[in-house]
């Protein structure tokens, strides 16, 4: 069964980039048709989808974030990572990453989950 | 931007049958998604296209779809079924991914 983990710096500076690493086991980040996924949940609030890549490379992001998003596999590590720059207090969130299976209608469906981590900007 | 839209929040007594709608453009054309997140924990995918639950989930859960509006349908609520609820689908041609703004259900 695949499981994730995240990972990275709690605590970022305003202005700076924030780097998470999203760590697979159980399968391979590039085996299968699957869209490795970051999400995140701001204290108190709701889901807002960040963006994902395919086991192929192929990117696709939020509109509202996509020219500071950055999404990468790094396949020696069986590793996913998230970066976003020029962050401010509204970047403070719980980062999520996820597995999304391909359902009907070509959607791409986060199904497994990271526990998440809390990421705080803050100077 | 495409968005979902749900009540802030349903409640119910145990036993009884809560109902959470989610309203968006796309929904004749495009699947709902519908999440459970208990608290501090990650969300859980308990409807899948429309209507379909994933092995483990309980028979009480349903969803149902009519035009622009999918409903979550939790029959016989118990106590632990206290959690936020997501919808989850995506705009007309499929290219922007969202999430509903989230349902806190009660379970009074």
């Amino acid at each position: 069964q695949v499981q994730l983990q995240e990972s990275g710096p709690g605590l970022v500076k305003p202005s700076q980039t924030l780097s998470l690493t999203c760590t697979v086991s159980g399968a391979s980040i590039t085996s299968g048709s699957y869209y490795w996924t970051w999400i995140r949940q701001p204290a108190g609030k709701g889901l807002e989808w960040l963006g994902h890549i395919y086991t192929g490379g192929t990117t696709k992001f939020n509109p509202s974030l996509w020219s500071r998003v950055t999404i990468s596999l790094h396949t020696s590590n069986n590793q996913v990572s998230l970066k976003l720059t020029s962050v401010t207090a509204a970047d403070s969130a719980i980062y999520y990453c996820a597995r999304a299976d391909l359902f009907a209608d070509d959607n791409a469906v986060p199904n497994h989950w990271g526990p998440g981590t809390l990421v705080t900007v803050s100077s | 931007s495409y968005e979902l839209t749900q009540p802030p929040s349903v409640s119910v007594s145990p036993g009884q049958t809560a109902m959470i709608t989610c309203s968006g453009d796309a929904l004749p054309k495009k699947y709902a998604y519908w999440y459970q997140q208990r608290s501090g924990q990650a969300p859980l995918l308990v409807i899948y296209e429309d209507t379909k639950r994933p092995s483990g989930i309980p028979e009480r859960f349903s969803g149902s779809t009519s035009g622009t509006m999918a409903t979550l349908t939790i029959s016989g609520v118990q106590v632990e079924d206290e959690a936020d609820y997501y919808c989850y689908s995506t705009d007309r041609i499929g290219d922007e991914r969202v999430f509903g703004g989230g349902t806190k259900l009660a379970v009074l």
